[in-house]
């Protein structure tokens, strides 16, 4: 396609499981980026990728995230033993090198009950 | 620690006058800064930018204004349209990053018709 795309849209999981959030970004783009996006705030940073290594991955929260790339495209954001405060909406952005507008896809909500 | 700042949550304007959305920050290395539109249930989609090196950039009915020594910018949109009801986020990054962004917690805009 022609965008950023995240699947689910929608991820509604219990305290305790594993999620993962699947990023497709543009193609070509070798920056990928994860944000994280709770009610009433602006994104916020998780962690960015430039081709199949995470270049910084400073704004995870805690080791229960973790999130690969690897072939350089793809991304998959991991959650570990989720707890309610997980719930947000995840957003995944993607530019192309030297490239600063980045886009971003429609974001995955993850909800855990 | 937030540092970009958007202290209106919301503003109403009326269509045809000028909407004016404000944007404060603290960090005197981002030399670079964006403004993005989120829709409901939609990613953020890239609006207008601007270089510290600059002090207004405009595209069409768009217009930022940067001032460095108060460290405040200002998206300025005229004539207001119904369509641009949004929520906007002010966003900003130095390029001796990784060049994640840091964003503001966003304004509402509302345009009335």
């Amino acid at each position: 396609g022609a965008g950023v795309s995240q699947t689910p849209s929608n991820k509604v999981t219990e305290k305790g499981k594993y999620v993962e959030l699947r990023c497709d970004p543009i193609s070509g783009h070798t920056a990928l980026y994860w944000y994280r996006q709770s009610l009433g705030q602006g994104p916020e940073f998780l962690i960015y990728f430039q081709g199949t290594g995470a270049a910084d991955d400073s704004g995870l929260p805690n080791d229960r995230f973790f999130a690969v790339r690897p072939e350089g495209s793809v991304s998959t954001l991991k959650i570990q033993r989720t707890e309610r405060g997980d719930s947000a909406v995840y957003l995944c952005a993607s530019s192309a090198q030297g490239n600063t507008e980045a886009f971003f896809g429609q974001g995955t909500r993850l909800t855990v009950v | 620690d937030q540092q970009v700042k958007q202290n209106s949550p919301s503003l109403s304007v009326q269509e045809g006058r000028i909407s004016i959305l404000n944007c404060d920050y603290t960090n005197s290395m981002f030399d670079y800064f964006l403004w993005y539109k989120k829709y409901p249930a939609e990613g953020p989609t890239f609006l207008i930018s601007i270089s510290s090196i600059k002090d207004k950039n405009e595209d069409g009915r768009f217009t930022v204004f940067l001032n460095k020594s108060a460290k405040h910018l200002s998206l300025h949109i005229v004539p207001s349209q119904p369509g641009d009801s949004a929520v906007y986020f002010c966003a900003a990054y130095y390029q001796t990053g990784a060049n994640n962004l840091f964003f503001g917690t966003g304004t509402r805009l509302t345009v009335i018709p």
